[in-house]
């Protein structure tokens, strides 16, 4: 019962470096998110998807891209890294039809940029 | 602007004690209501879905006004497991897939 996977758990990068964060559900939602949370700030949106092929920017979505080529699927890039992207980082899923709308979330990306 | 707002605490509150605390939001056309709970460097887990009738699940009870546009949690019979930050999150209507606001959460904090 694995519901929402995120990979990897923690990471160490230097400035300007270029990772992807990997977010996997198998509850066959349609939508997907990617939310940053620092102290203090909550959680924050960055991007989102409404479905397989589709993605939207969310809150802060500078610096940040993001890709849903499969349903059960949704990457995070980060393509030169910035002190200022060190979170940690949340993926979500939730369906889309009111009541059932509440997000599940994954354990969560712990990212330092030096 | 969609805002959803709570008081950041924390709550210090002895085990056995009673805590209440409320969410207040902006947009009055708000569909789904929901309290989270997230404990420390742990992902938010849904801790129940607040419905107009309000709902009770063992301890924790929910209620939504949607005249002054709050939500409250009440927890009886604290324990020292119920600390954890508390996250209000409203679903608001026609919102789409950003619908979903978060609050910064509320710290709790029992105290043995």
């Amino acid at each position: 019962n694995a519901g929402v996977t995120q990979t990897p758990k923690f990471r160490v990068l230097k400035t300007g470096q270029s990772m992807t964060l990997l977010c996997a559900q198998d509850m066959n939602h349609e939508y997907m998110y990617w939310y940053r949370q620092d102290p203090g700030m909550g959680l924050r949106l960055i991007h989102y998807s409404v479905g397989e092929g589709t993605t939207a920017k969310g809150e802060v979505p500078d610096g940040y891209n993001v890709s849903r080529l499969k349903k059960q699927n949704f990457l995070l890039g980060l393509e030169s890294a910035a002190p200022s992207q060190t979170s940690v980082y949340f993926c979500a899923s939730s369906k889309i039809r009111p009541p059932n709308t509440e997000a599940f979330f994954g354990q969560g990306t712990r990212l330092t940029v030096v | 602007r969609k805002e959803v707002e709570q008081d950041p605490g924390p709550f210090n509150v002895p085990e056995g004690a009673t805590v209440a605390f409320n969410c207040t939001y902006s947009n009055s056309a708000s569909q789904s209501f929901f309290w989270y709970r997230q404990d420390c460097r742990k992902e938010p887990k849904l801790l129940m879905s607040v419905y107009s009738s309000g709902n009770e699940d063992g301890r924790f009870t929910a209620q939504l006004n949607r005249a002054s546009q709050y939500i409250s949690l009440l927890i009886r019979d604290s324990k020292l497991s119920d600390s954890a930050t508390y996250l209000c999150v409203v679903n608001f209507l026609g919102g789409g897939a950003d619908g979903l606001t978060f609050g910064k959460g509320t710290h709790l904090i029992i105290q043995p």
